[in-house]
């Protein structure tokens, strides 16, 4: 079965801490993507960061790195120096392909000043 | 270049009524998936339009059908509303072949029925 786990309801960060969120993923197919969306109170669902499954080095856009262990079936989303403005959902998501996107349940990420 | 457009952004409809929101995808893109995020949960796939036809569907009844027109904007339509069909609808679109690898989504659509 597909499956995206996120272990973590929510969590309460300092301002410029570094912050980790932890999404493991569970699959028997060889090609696959994996990605990292934020969400604000608005709803519209904001593309992160992509990894792929036949990518060796791990993906990193800007502040936002993705901690790729693929034997251990894990994609940990990675915020260095978070900003007030950090605080929102965030979902670890699998997709195949030209197939559908699976989403976890997702984090709420609070950055307290 | 205007990205992904959902209208309407709130919409209220009574058990039993029908619905329809629409969906216009980024420039350039051909396919159109669209998902049902309940509250405190995470987005669940419908459907997905490519070629204007079905391509792949979720586990949803057939209450829940959809159209792609030649332009690639899209309509989900819902029929026989349930107050469960309570939900934020999102669509997204992306070339097709790419693994969703250039997906964006719109800003959704806030269902309530009562």
């Amino acid at each position: 079965a597909q499956k995206i786990t996120q272990t973590q309801p929510g969590m309460f960060v300092q301002e410029k801490e570094a912050v980790t969120l932890d999404c493991t993923y569970d699959t028997s197919d060889q090609s696959y993507g994996l990605f990292w969306y934020k969400q604000p109170s608005s709803g519209e669902m904001i593309f992160l960061i992509y990894q792929g499954s036949y990518d060796e080095q791990n993906a990193t856009e800007g502040r936002y790195s993705l901690n790729f262990q693929k034997a251990r079936k894990s994609a940990n989303l990675v915020i260095s120096a978070s900003q007030l403005g950090d605080s929102a959902m965030y979902f670890c998501a699998m997709s195949f392909r030209d197939d559908k996107i699976i989403f976890g349940k997702g984090t709420r990420l609070h950055i307290l000043p | 270049d205007a990205g992904v457009t959902q209208s309407p952004t709130h919409l209220i409809k009574t058990r039993g009524q029908q619905v329809t929101l629409r969906c216009s995808p980024k420039s350039g893109h051909d396919t159109v998936s669209w998902y049902q995020q309940a509250l405190g949960q995470g987005p669940q796939f419908i459907f997905q339009y490519y070629e204007e036809e079905e391509r792949q569907r979720g586990n949803f009844p057939d209450r829940f059908s959809g159209h792609q027109f030649p332009n690639y904007s899209s309509e989900l339509n819902v029929n026989a509303l349930l107050l469960g069909d309570s939900a934020l609808y999102l669509c997204a679109s992306s070339p097709w072949g790419l693994m969703n690898t250039e997906a964006f989504f719109g800003q959704g659509t806030r269902l309530t029925v009562v």
